[in-house]
């Protein structure tokens, strides 16, 4: 079954400051998933990756899929205490729409 | 996309009772999925729900325990029965996939005491 890895687990960053989340797969990924979650609440859906090489921005968000599509990297810019959350990246098994899950990425902005 | 309410938001139980919870979809899907996020974990899935048939069960996950309705395109209700201790979660459901972006509601926190 496939499995997806998320680096790190939690991160600590001084606002203004760049970060990187990773997520592996075991498995050539068919749909790439990254979620936003505030402690507690939903997902709060941020991009989907489909092809080898795609990458996608929205506002100071960038995601990438890489060209073997087994791996993925979320990029904030200049972050801000409102990116503070759990970050969640998440794949489509191929398997009827339902999607498996990394561990999370706790990220914490400090002011 | 897809806007999906969910409810109730939280809730706090006694063992051995039974919760319902709805999650109402502003557009029709084929396809609604139930999710349960234990504590300081990542989501599992429970079950799939089609319209029209019965849900599939992920392993792990069983009717009697987690029944789920899924009367219309639209809406769908998970159960929690008997409810313990090692139920409290976050449980979430969502639509999409499948090449598609995927959407989940806001999610019910639940506590049994």
């Amino acid at each position: 079954s496939q499995e997806l890895e998320q680096s790190p687990q939690s991160l600590i960053v001084q606002e203004g400051k760049n970060l990187t989340i990773n997520c592996t797969s075991s498995k050539t990924l068919y749909g790439l998933y990254w979620y936003k979650q505030k402690y507690g609440e939903g997902l709060i859906f941020l991009m989907m990756l489909q092809k080898g090489g795609e990458e996608k921005s929205h506002e100071k968000i960038t995601a990438k899929l890489d060209e073997k599509k087994q791996q993925s990297s979320l990029h904030i810019t200049a972050s801000q205490p409102s990116h503070a959350g759990i970050y969640l990246c998440g794949a489509d098994d191929n398997q009827g729409g339902k999607l498996i899950f990394g561990q999370g990425t706790e990220l914490s902005v400090k002011p | 996309s897809a806007v999906i309410s969910q409810k109730p938001s939280r809730d706090i139980c006694q063992r051995g009772t039974s919760l319902t919870i709805q999650c109402q979809v502003d557009s029709q899907v084929t396809m609604m999925f139930w999710y349960r996020q234990q504590p300081g974990q990542s989501l599992t899935l429970i079950a799939t729900a089609n319209q029209g048939s019965e849900a599939t069960y992920e392993s792990g996950f069983v009717i009697d325990k987690f029944p789920i309705s899924r009367p219309n395109l639209t809406f769908s209700t998970l159960t929690v029965s008997n409810m313990s201790p090692e139920d409290s979660s976050i449980y979430l459901c969502s639509v999409g996939g499948l090449s598609t972006e995927a959407f989940f509601g806001q999610g019910t926190r639940l506590t049994v005491v």
